[in-house]
C-alpha cells in the first residue's frame, strides 16, 4: 500500500487565487512528521512547512499553510494568493519510524496562469 | 553557508563502466541519505547512514553501494550501471535527533546511462 498518496497529478491555478493541493498518508506510528517540498524547474527540493502528528495547530509559513486533518490521515497544502513563481512541482513526505524514514508521494506539478 | 554539495551535476556514462556520485555536508549531520527521483514515483529512498561506519538500505537498494568513512561524506557508488539507473539522484543530511528538522537537499546529479 502506498505510504503516501497525491491524486493530483497536475494542478492549475489562477494568479493570486488560493490552491489546494492534496496529500493523504498510512501509517501506523503514532509519532510522525510530515512535510511538503517544491522543486521548481531548476531541480533543486526547497523545503517548505512541517507538520508534527502531536502539533495541536495547523502548520503556517508565510503563504503555505499546512491543511492537517489527523482522522482523515490528509496533509493538504494551501498555497494563498498564488504567483508566476509558484509552479513547479510539489512533494508531501512522511517521516516515520525509529530511524526516521522519509517517504515521498508522487508529486503534483502546479501550473500558475496570469 | 551550511549547504549539500553534491558532484558531478550531470553524467553521462555507459553500461558496466564504474562510477561514484561524491556527496558532502557541512553542518556536522549525522544523518545522511541518498535518493533517486524519476517520473511519477516520486523520490524513492537508495540507502541511508545514521553515523559513521552505519548505513542501510532503503527501499530501492539494488545495484548501489555506499561507505561512510567520515561524517561529512557519503558516496553512491555503482559498480556496474544499467540504462534503469538512469535518474535524477539527490543527496540529503539532517541532524539525527531533531525529527521536526527537514532535511537539507543537494543539488541534484542527473545520470544518464547508455
Amino acid at each position: 500500500a502506498q505510504k503516501i498518496t497525491q491524486t493530483q497529478p497536475g494542478m492549475f491555478v489562477q494568479e493570486k487565487e488560493a490552491v489546494t493541493l492534496d496529500c493523504t498518508y498510512d501509517t501506523s506510528d503514532p509519532s510522525y512528521g510530515l512535510f511538503w517540498y517544491k522543486q521548481p524547474s531548476s531541480g533543486e527540493m526547497i523545503f517548505l512547512i512541517y507538520q508534527g502528528s502531536y502539533d495541536q495547530q495547523n502548520a503556517t509559513e508565510g503563504r503555505y499553510s499546512l491543511n492537517f486533518q489527523k482522522a482523515r490521515k490528509s496533509a493538504n497544502l494551501v498555497i494563498s494568493a498564488s504567483q508566476l513563481g509558484d509552479s513547479a512541482m510539489y512533494f508531501c513526505a512522511m517521516r516515520e519510524g525509529p530511524g526516521g524514514k522519509l517517504t515521498f508521494g508522487q508529486g503534483t506539478i502546479l501550473t500558475v496562469h496570469p | 553557508e551550511a549547504q549539500v554539495t553534491q558532484n558531478p551535476r550531470y553524467l553521462i556514462t555507459v553500461t558496466g563502466k564504474k562510477l561514484t556520485v561524491t556527496c558532502s555536508q557541512n553542518m556536522n549531520h549525522e544523518y545522511m541519505s541518498w535518493y533517486r527521483q524519476d517520473p511519477g514515483l516520486g523520490l524513492r529512498q537508495i540507502y541511508y547512514s545514521m553515523n559513521v561506519e552505519v548505513t542501510d538500505k532503503g527501499d530501492v537498494p539494488e545495484g548501489y553501494k555506499v561507505s561512510r568513512k567520515e561524517k561529512r561524506n557519503f558516496p553512491l557508488i555503482l559498480e556496474s550501471p544499467s540504462p534503469n539507473q538512469t535518474s535524477l539522484y539527490f543527496c540529503a543530511s539532517r541532524p539525527v535527533t531533531q525529527r521536526s528538522i527537514a532535511q537539507y537537499f543537494g543539488p541534484g546529479t542527473r545520470l544518464t546511462v547508455l
